[in-house]
């Protein structure tokens, strides 16, 4: 079965300090794995996709097929980057059928 | 570049009725896919068409329908409304739907089962 698991559902930290929200995804064929935000009051926004292999307002994310893992990481967390994560998995051939997680809640403290 | 349009923002219903709810893509998109957001359950696939036909479809019964019109302008229908229905209903479009490309989501339309 296809599946995205997302273990936290909360993550706080201190400004300035690391940030790893955690990714595992179930997938028998070649995924494609994203990184979707929802700030506060605004529309969930890609924030990026692991094809791209960017890095986006500091934020990496590297897939690991041998662990099925696709962690998102920043070495230093900024209060503005308090928000909803949710990672997600495309999965199906030609459509844009995306398998979300349950999502991670990042609160970063001044 | 307006961005993916959902009306109505709100929505409040009786358990048994029927409601539609709108998406217009942003311009140039042609793959329009609807998600049910809830507490629960989180965020699950309704259904994506492409070129006014449905391409693929999640598990949800047969009471959701959709269709997409020539301009790429999506529905979703849900009949005979039970309390469960309750979510946010997000519409995401992209250019053509591959696999590789990011969606653009609007803001939801919220519906209320009473």
């Amino acid at each position: 079965a296809q599946r995205v698991t997302q273990p936290e559902k909360l993550l706080s930290v201190f400004k300035g300090a690391p940030v790893e929200l955690k990714c595992n995804y179930s997938y028998s064929g070649s995924p494609e794995l994203f990184w979707y935000v929802q700030y506060s009051r605004q529309r969930l926004q890609l924030l990026l996709r692991h094809i791209s292999r960017e890095s986006i307002k500091g934020f990496t994310a590297d897939l690991n097929k041998g662990e099925t893992s696709f962690h998102l990481k920043k070495p230093f967390a900024q209060e503005e980057d308090s928000a909803m994560y949710y990672c997600a998995l495309s999965a199906d051939g030609n459509t844009d059928k995306l398998i979300f997680g349950t999502g991670t809640r990042l609160q970063v403290f001044p | 570049k307006a961005g993916v349009t959902q009306t109505p923002r709100y929505l409040i219903k009786t358990r048994g009725q029927q409601v539609t709810l709108s998406c217009s893509p942003i311009s140039g998109h042609r793959s329009v896919s609807w998600y049910q957001q809830t507490p629960g359950q989180g965020l699950q696939f309704l259904f994506e068409y492409f070129s006014e036909t449905q391409r693929n479809k999640g598990n949800f019964p047969g009471r959701f329908s959709g269709r997409q019109f020539s301009n790429s302008r999506s529905e979703m229908n849900v009949s005979t409304l039970e309390l469960g229905d309750s979510a946010l209903y997000l519409c995401a479009s992209s250019r053509t739907g591959a696999r590789d490309q990011p969606q653009h989501f609007g803001d939801g339309t919220r519906l209320s089962i009473l």
